[in-house]
């Protein structure tokens, strides 16, 4: 079965500071990734995906993800932080089937 | 271009009462997904429909969870009789094809709390 491990429950980082956040999955077949961020009081919406082709995928708000296939890893990354990217970050996988999230990482950004 | 819609937004009701959550898809989106959130976890797909069918609801708890989306558009989620456990943010998500590939929009949730 399909399982998505996001190593960080929460992370506190300073305006301008570098972002990545860790996702792991397990599973065999062809898998399509996805990162989701939930603001404050608003709906998880779509940052990322990577289904084929060139595994480093740039999303909105300056955010970008690398596939790496050998280490079954979708980690994202964000070179500077700004104060209004504290939200909920969650990984998801689907192969086939449903969608598999993880249990998502809270980043807080100071000012 | 209208997102999905949930109602209510919050429901508070005692254990083993009955409640039922709808949702109105994006307009022209085929696939339609109920996921379940408890606390510090995420989301978890409780059943997807294809227009009206069934796609898959291999984690729904059959004895106390349906669903319905009779004709292919909005849904509606029912729950009875609750449990404590079942205190969690249902939402509701749409795409347009239901392929792997496809995002999928979701709506801002009904925030369950089973007393």
């Amino acid at each position: 079965a399909q399982s998505v491990s996001q190593h960080n429950h929460h992370v506190i980082l300073s305006e301008a500071a570098s972002l990545e956040l860790g996702c792991n999955y397990s599973y065999g077949g062809t898998v399509n990734l996805f990162w989701y961020v939930q603001y404050p009081g608003q709906h998880l919406q779509l940052l990322l995906k990577y289904f084929s082709g060139d595994p480093l995928v740039k999303g909105i708000k300056g955010f970008e993800a690398e596939f790496i296939k050998s280490k079954f890893s979708f980690n994202l990354r964000k070179p500077s932080v700004q104060w209004s990217d504290t939200a909920e970050y969650f990984c998801a996988v689907r192969g086939n089937n449903d969608m598999r999230f993880g249990a998502g990482t809270r980043l807080t950004v100071k000012p | 271009e209208a997102g999905v819609a949930q109602s209510p937004r919050y429901k508070i009701i005692e254990k083993r009462q009955s409640v039922a959550f709808w949702c109105n898809p994006i307009s022209g989106h085929a696939t339609l997904y109920w996921y379940q959130q408890i606390l510090g976890q995420g989301p978890k797909l409780l059943i997807q429909f294809q227009n009206n069918g069934v796609v898959d609801d291999s984690q729904l708890p059959k004895d106390r969870f349906s669903a319905e989306r009779l004709k292919g558009v909005d849904s509606t989620l029912k729950i009875q009789p609750a449990k404590l456990e079942d205190s969690a943010v249902y939402l509701c998500a749409s795409s347009l094809t239901g392929s792997p590939t496809d995002t999928q929009y979701f709506g801002p949730g009904t925030r369950l709390t089973v007393l």
